[in-house]
Formats: structure tokens, C-alpha cells, sequence
């Protein structure tokens, strides 16, 4: 089956810690993407890579880092400079090629601060 | 910079009847992409009906269709028959054409609309 895979479903994040969260893909999409939606809001983008070992900050990437060394693969580190990490992250995909692709989404994974 | 509205928080509807979801977005632009996504309570964004506005004819996918009103930068989301399975919130979003930099890919999003199907 192809698809986006995120894990994982539910993240703890305590004061002071870094956490990751995976973002994996078999669809042989060049270009990925992560977002943030907060309660009762759209979608904001954080970071995209058209390729790999590229990436671009997207409106909010204060706080966040990406890192993308597989074309399969662009997992999402909210460092402890994120100081309202509480939210629903959503990876998504594209074919790539051209931005206006459409977008394919994975499951999400919530991040909780204890 | 785009903005996406969706003016309408909540709708609830009948199981087997038709209801229209409004979008208004706001751009300078003259080509642009438009989409629909689907969050039932799993929260998986799903893509519904895509739109290129550059294309007069309004997109159609089974029971869903769009009315797309280039010139009043409209573009509503109409559901027949509908389903229960049709519960869920639904966003409405912009993207610019090849844009670079920090808009490459960028999806706008609506606030969304909260769809209910009764039986």
C-alpha cells in the first residue's frame, strides 16, 4: 500500500526537550512538507524540501528543524526554543516538480507538553 | 498575501440531502489553485475536489462540486446526497503557481467548516 505513515500517534514532550516526529513516505514524492493546526485553525506551513538534502523555512519554523537525507523521509524536530509546541502536526507530499502539485497527507501525530 | 475565508464555523444537514459550503478568498493573482480537504475525526486531511482557475468549468468529483466564481473569488463546495461518512471538518485552500522561496507549495488554508450529517 502506498501512503504516508506519521509516528508517532500521540508525543509527550516535557519542559526543556527536544522531541521528533517521523514523517515517512513509499509514494516516490519528491517534495514534503510539514504543518502545524492549532484548535479551531488552518493548516501553517513550518519547513518544506523539494529534494533531498534540501529544505526552506516555511511561515512559522521559528523553534522547529527538519533534515532531509532520504527521498523517503523528513522527520520534524520541535526543539526546546519552541516555547507553544502543543498542537496537531500534519507531514504531507508531492510529486514534485512544481509547487502546485497536490499535496498528499499522512495521519498526524499529536505533540501534548507534560 | 492570500487570505481564505470561510465564513461559515459549523453546518449540519440531513442524510440524502444537498448542502453548499462557502469559501472567499482574497489574491492579486490571475492563475492559482484551489482546493478542498476533507478532517473527519480521524484528522487525516483528505483531498476532495481541486480546482485550477484558469479553467472555466467548475471541477466535479461523484457527489461533490464547486462553483467557482473567478471574478467574485468565490468557490463553494456543494455536496448531493449526502452521507453520514460526509461528517467531518472541511478547509478550503489557495496556492499560488510556481511560486520560490517560502511560499513554494504553499498551501493557504480557511479556518474550516464543520460538517454534520444527521440520519
Amino acid at each position: 500500500d502506498g501512503g504516508i505513515t506519521q509516528s508517532p500517534k500521540y508525543l509527550f514532550r516535557k519542559e526543556g526537550q527536544n522531541v521528533t516526529l517521523s514523517c515517512e513516505q513509499n509514494l516516490n514524492h519528491d517534495a514534503m512538507y510539514w504543518y502545524r493546526q492549532d484548535p479551531g485553525q488552518g493548516l501553517r506551513l513550518i519547513y518544506y524540501s523539494q529534494i533531498v538534502n534540501d529544505f526552506q523555512k516555511g511561515d512559522i519554523a521559528e523553534g522547529y528543524s527538519v533534515s532531509r537525507e532520504k527521498k523517503e523521509s523528513f522527520p520534524l524536530t520541535v526543539t526546546s526554543a519552541q516555547k507553544n509546541p502543543t498542537a496537531f502536526y500534519l507531514c504531507a507530499s508531492s510529486i514534485g516538480g512544481l509547487p502546485q502539485e497536490t499535496q498528499y497527507f499522512g495521519p498526524g501525530t499529536r505533540l501534548l507538553v507534560l | 498575501a492570500q487570505t481564505v475565508t470561510q465564513s461559515q464555523p459549523e453546518m449540519s444537514v440531513q442524510e440524502a440531502e444537498t448542502v453548499t459550503l462557502s469559501c472567499t478568498y482574497d489574491t492579486s493573482e490571475n492563475n492559482y489553485y484551489l482546493f478542498w480537504y476533507k478532517q473527519p475525526p480521524s484528522r487525516q486531511m483528505i483531498l476532495v475536489i481541486r480546482q485550477e482557475a484558469y479553467k472555466q468549468q467548475n471541477a466535479t468529483e461523484n457527489r461533490f462540486s464547486v462553483n467557482f466564481q473567478k471574478a467574485a473569488k468565490s468557490f463553494s463546495l456543494k455536496i448531493s446526497d449526502s452521507q453520514l461518512g460526509d461528517t467531518a471538518m472541511y478547509f478550503c485552500a489557495f496556492m499560488k503557481p510556481n511560486a520560490g522561496g517560502t511560499s513554494y507549495g504553499k498551501l493557504t488554508f480557511g479556518q474550516g467548516t464543520i460538517l454534520t450529517v444527521h440520519p
